[in-house]
């Protein structure tokens, strides 16, 4: 399976902070990576996809970069409703595989 | 725009088989996209557990796929989990999701259910 290996688990930050989230892949995916994000008690909700294209009714203030095996979702100004998981996938084989997830609390 | 939709017991016993029902509204299960079940634990996270398409071809993960039967009603347009021989370790919050590609590539889960949670006690 590819192991995919997000940092960091938690992080504070205050509204409007430049916020940055990185997963690693144990290989090349390509740019076969999506992100998601969790509110408490809700399904995940999808970000970005293959990489860096922002999925419909997204925020602008979200992006997604690549760089080899390093992914990174960017939240350029952090907004009150942001604060929730985050959590990366890869598309590149089964089984899909998710990072542990990254919990943005506000500082 | 298509909706996701899942039901079944809340509560199964040890060595039983948890079944699950996903009910898809505003669109069609016959469509070129994959139907996927993921759970997600405290302890492991969000877990992929398998995928089916139109033609009923399915793709399980290796770490389940031994107990693992996802199939789907198309007149009824809804698609199915069945995990047998649970155990406590398997109790978790369980999603059925869109699993939508471009020529086959970059797949994504575009549309969540609203998830169940199902516990594996006595």
């Amino acid at each position: 399976d590819i192991q995919m290996t997000q940092s960091p688990s938690s992080l504070s930050a205050s509204v409007g902070d430049r916020v940055t989230i990185t997963c690693r892949a144990s290989q090349s995916i390509s740019s076969s990576l999506n992100w998601y994000q969790q509110k408490p008690g809700k399904a995940p909700k999808l970000l970005i996809y293959a990489a860096s294209s922002l999925q419909s009714g997204v925020p602008s203030r979200f992006s997604g970069s690549a760089s080899g095996t390093d992914f990174t979702l960017t939240i350029s100004s952090l907004q009150p409703e942001d604060f929730a998981a985050y959590f990366c996938q890869q598309s590149y084989d089964t089984p899909w595989t998710f990072g542990r997830g990254t919990k943005v609390e506000i500082k | 725009q298509v909706q996701l939709q899942e039901s079944g017991p809340g509560l199964v016993k040890p060595s039983g088989t948890l079944s699950l029902t996903c009910a898809v509204s505003g669109g069609s299960l016959i469509s070129d996209n994959w139907w996927s079940w993921v759970r997600q634990t405290p302890g492991r996270g969000l877990e992929w557990i398998g995928e089916i398409d139109q033609s009923g071809t399915t793709n399980y993960n290796p770490s389940l796929k031994s107990r693992v039967t996802i199939s789907m009603d198309k007149p009824k347009n809804e698609f199915s989990l069945n995990l047998r021989s649970v155990t406590a370790a398997d109790t978790a919050v369980f999603y059925c999701a869109r699993s939508l590609g471009v020529s086959g590539y970059y797949y994504r889960l575009d549309v969540w259910g609203q998830g169940t949670t199902v516990t594996v006690s006595s």
